[in-house]
């Protein structure tokens, strides 16, 4: 079974605290978004990594990609109430037609 | 606004009964996903179609079942619904089919279904 683990599950930080959020599996994949999800919501996509150790920067979020493409980070610099919100990664594995979904980090940012 | 759309929003029924839920995939996208959201819970992969024909099948019900028409939109049709059923159904839309990776798997959401189950 593929799986994309998520860490931590859960997480609550202060304004303007840094975090990093983990993706990992033990397939390759052929590239990886990320997505955040309001609730009630669908998930909205942030960012596509596709070559190992890719480095990709939106605004306070950088985004890597694991030099053998099993695994992701994201991590957000002085975090701000409107990051909360669930992040997801997600992938196809090399010649697969499934697509998979991490198991989810629960932001919340508290003023 | 992704330009997925998904109709209806909501959706209240009793148990045993049949819905319908309606999506339409962004202008020139091909594939179609849909996705079962449980309260609190993570994205649950049922189903792709791509141009019209069935490419993978996650943890789909027997009782569900999707298609792709020649416009592209899709339905997924959930029978003899059960209590818990309920949840939130996304549907989402991609440019191509993600082999060759890239900007074929960026997958782009509608608004979603939320079906209650009385």
């Amino acid at each position: 079974t593929q799986l994309l683990e998520q860490s931590p599950q859960f997480l609550s930080i202060q304004e303007g605290e840094n975090l990093t959020v983990y993706c990992n599996s033990s397939s390759v994949f052929s590239s990886l978004q990320w997505y955040r999800q309001e609730p009630g919501e669908g998930p909205v996509l942030l960012v596509t990594v596709v070559t190992g150790g890719e480095v990709k920067k939106l605004k306070r979020l950088t985004f890597q990609f694991g030099d053998a493409r099993k695994d992701s980070s994201l991590h957000i610099t002085a975090a701000q109430p409107g990051d909360t919100g669930l992040y997801l990664c997600a992938g196809a594995t090399s010649g697969t037609y499934k697509y998979i979904f991490g198991t989810g980090t629960r932001l919340k940012v508290l003023a | 606004d992704s330009g997925v759309t998904q109709t209806p929003k909501h959706l209240i029924t009793a148990t045993g009964q049949r819905v319908t839920l309606r999506c339409s995939p962004r202008s020139g996208d091909l594939s179609v996903y849909w996705y079962q959201q449980s309260l609190d819970q993570g994205l649950q992969f049922l189903i792709h179609y791509y141009n019209g024909e069935e490419r993978a099948k996650g943890n789909i019900l027997e009782r569900f079942s999707a298609q792709q028409f020649p416009d592209l939109h899709s339905e997924l049709n959930l029978s003899s619904l059960e209590l818990g059923d309920s949840a939130l159904y996304f549907c989402a839309s991609s440019a191509g089919i993600h082999v060759a990776g890239g900007s074929y798997n960026e997958q782009f959401f509608g608004p979603g279904t939320r079906l209650t189950v009385l």
